[in-house]
């Protein structure tokens, strides 16, 4: 079955940098577009960035644009969220997401899965 | 620029039906979208997609107790014989227009 384990959360100063990264197994990784979600406590979803299913193709939310490089490896089958400049409007937890459609060059159909989630927190 | 508004709370009884509502902005009322839960302290888990002609396919093992329709600019989610498990927040979401957008989410409260 589909799954997605984030891992490289934790407490990060103001400034400073951390980067995410989700592993995926039962399916094709290679085969679809990926995206990364947050949500900041108390508050709803907010999409962060994605990438296409071969990483030709990157987009991101205004919020994050410049800041926040979304990349993957898929001969490891693993999706990255590198977080430069980090802000403490940034701390929530990060999910990653698959797309549904394959082969989709990014933003081109639903998020069917989704990983358990990651708490970022910045705080000095 | 595309928005989906959703209402911020429903409340319903046990074993009674609920039918959430997710309204796209004007000018994009032909757009599909999803509906994905979040049970308390969960990941989110995908539901359904939605069509504008209210044909919808659901995710892997969501039950037929959960359905969806569409009139409009409207996306509807249905949940009958409502469950102690259903208490969640339950989120639209759409795409195609260069970034994923996602509604404010509605607390839906089993009675």
């Amino acid at each position: 079955q589909v799954q997605l384990v984030e891992s490289g959360g934790g407490v990060v100063q103001p400034g400073r940098s951390l980067r995410l990264s989700c592993a995926a197994s039962g399916f094709t990784f290679s085969s679809y577009g990926m995206h990364w979600v947050r949500q900041a406590p108390g508050k709803g979803l907010e999409w962060v960035a994605l990438i296409s299913y071969d990483g030709s193709n990157t987009k991101y939310a205004d919020s994050v644009k410049g800041r926040f490089p979304i990349s993957r490896d898929n001969s490891k089958n693993t999706l990255y969220l590198q977080m430069n400049s980090l802000r403490a409007e940034d701390t929530a937890v990060y999910y990653c997401a698959k797309e549904g459609l394959i082969f989709c060059g990014g933003d081109c159909s639903p998020l069917d899965y989704w990983g358990q989630g990651i708490l970022v927190t910045v705080s000095s | 620029q595309l928005v989906l508004t959703q209402s911020p709370s429903a409340s319903a009884s046990l074993g009674a039906s609920v039918k959430l509502t997710c309204t796209l902005s004007s000018g994009h009322g032909t757009y599909s979208i999803a509906w994905h839960q979040q049970q308390p302290e969960k990941g989110p888990r995908y539901l359904m997609n939605l069509h504008s002609d209210g044909s919808h396919t659901k995710g892997d093992g969501i039950p037929d107790r959960f359905s969806g329709s569409s009139s409009g600019a409207e996306r509807y989610l249905t949940i009958s014989s409502l469950q102690s498990d259903d208490e969640a927040d339950y989120y639209c979401q759409t795409w195609g227009t260069g970034r994923v957008v996602f509604g404010g989410g509605t607390k839906l409260t089993v009675l």
